[in-house]
């Protein structure tokens, strides 16, 4: 069964800092990985998605790698910002789920928080 | 482009009313949508695929007779609680991806819509 772990749950910096947030999966067999943004009481906006033959992409200030045989992705933030603040969620499409293939299972976000 | 609507973002019922909640694509159509749920301070869990045109899939321990799913067309899928309880206070999301072009396989989200029961 695949899990999905995102590292650290909370984490708080001061503006400008660059900072890595990480997501691990315990089944490599994914199509692809995509990542999330949630502000409170939203929906989610789509940062980034790799496919699993890729090994990262760029988006602005936001860089997403995947090393799909250790099971670990990296979101990283250049010069946060305090509008960056959010709960950052990554989710996996998995290959061995069944039925439909456009399922993702989510990880459990880290909440970060952007001091200004 | 590729934006989702979802429709009511918050809705208060007493207990033992129905509720729908509906799930657009707008600028895009959508063969297969998906619903989740989301409890405070947790993640999203998927509770049942949405197909057009056949009966949707429900996730194991989501009774499909309270939480009806309804696909009617390519850009359109409901949601409805029935006879709530305030345990299905929640956050309901639905997702849709392209059925076509160049984000197929890439699943965009709605805004969400917080369901209080009293």
């Amino acid at each position: 069964k695949q899990e999905v772990t995102q590292i650290p749950a909370a984490l708080s910096v001061p503006e400008g800092e660059n900072l890595v947030l990480n997501c691990s999966f315990t089944d490599s067999a994914i199509y692809n990985l995509q990542w999330f943004r949630q502000d409170p009481g939203k929906g989610l906006t789509s940062l980034l998605l790799i496919q699993s033959s890729q090994r990262e992409q760029t988006s602005g200030r936001l860089n997403a790698s995947l090393d799909k045989s250790s099971g670990r992705s990296t979101l990283y933030i250049a010069a946060s910002q305090p509008g960056d603040s959010a709960t950052y969620l990554c989710a996996v499409r998995p290959m061995n789920y069944g039925g439909a293939t456009n399922k993702l299972i989510f990880g459990t976000g880290t909440l970060l928080a952007v001091q200004p | 482009g590729a934006v989702v609507s979802q429709h009511p973002s918050r809705v208060i019922c007493k207990s033992g009313t129905s509720v729908k909640i509906e799930c657009r694509s707008l600028d895009f159509q959508a063969t297969t949508m998906f619903w989740y749920r989301q409890f405070p301070k947790q993640s999203l869990m998927l509770m049942a695929t949405s197909n057009e045109g056949s009966k949707a899939t429900y996730e194991q321990g989501v009774e499909k007779d309270k939480f009806l799913i309804n696909h009617a067309s390519l850009t359109l899928s409901t949601l409805t609680v029935t006879s709530a309880h305030p345990e299905d206070s929640s956050f309901y999301i639905c997702s849709a991806t392209p059925a076509r072009g160049r984000k197929t396989g890439e699943l965009f989200f709605g805004e969400g819509s917080r369901l209080t029961v009293l």
